[in-house]
């Protein structure tokens, strides 16, 4: 079983540009997170994703942070602008059932 | 506010030892647990898990305990080898939530050999 793909593995941008992460799940889960994990914090949700529609938002700062989950499958997250603070690894994970989570090796982020 | 704590940054134990690793919770709807591996450039692996129905589960090397009335859980791996050396993440869900975890800040783990 082929798990969950990220990219590109790492990105260093300037404050204020844009970037854009992808993630492609494993094929058949129905359920997409994106998590960050900052420098010695643990994971901390974004979005969550049921097939194209989202779920959960809420601890998305939806100022400068967008995500898309296109026919199901891929999704993109994007930033814009990027801030100092937005330094971390983005993750995406995606679920088929029970809590069997599988993580992608996620994208480094440093905003300079 | 930090609802699973891991107060332990660092951990270091010698090979063939235990290696105890600990978690606490103060959400208590949370009913779900669950130990991540994670290496460096990795994301989180799965390890091991526990319903709040049960005080422990064990697989192989790695056993899990849950204490609900002191919302607490240890990872106990014996015997430790220098392979188990990463950073472990305690994880938490509520029913209802979704199945969304809320993990801890984890502990790095290094195994002398």
């Amino acid at each position: 079983e082929a798990g969950v793909a990220q990219s590109p593995r790492y990105k260093i941008i300037e404050k204020r540009q844009s970037v854009a992460f992808w993630c492609n799940p494993i094929s058949g889960h129905a359920t997409l997170y994106w998590y960050q994990q900052i420098l010695g914090q643990g994971p901390k949700l974004l979005i969550q994703f049921q097939n194209n529609g989202v779920v959960d938002d809420s601890q998305l700062p939806k100022d400068r942070f967008s995500a898309e989950r296109l026919k199901g499958v891929d999704s993109t997250l994007k930033i814009q602008p990027a801030k100092l603070e937005d330094s971390a690894v983005y993750l995406c994970a995606s679920r088929t059932q029970g809590y069997g989570y599988t993580f992608g090796s996620g994208t480094r982020l440093t905003v300079v | 506010d930090q609802q699973v704590k891991q107060n332990s940054p660092s951990l270091s134990v010698q090979e063939g030892r235990i290696s105890i690793l600990n978690c606490d919770y103060t959400n208590s709807m949370f009913d779900y647990f669950l130990w991540y591996k994670k290496y460096p450039a990795e994301g989180p692996t799965f390890l091991i898990s526990i319903s709040s129905i049960k005080d422990k589960n064990e697989d192989g090397r790695f056993t899990v305990f849950l204490n609900k009335s002191a919302k607490h859980l240890s990872l106990h791996i014996v015997p430790s080898q220098p392979g188990d050396s990463a950073v472990y993440f305690c994880a938490a869900s509520a029913s209802g939530s979704a199945r969304q975890l809320t993990f801890g800040s984890g502990t790095q783990l290094t195994v002398l050999p």
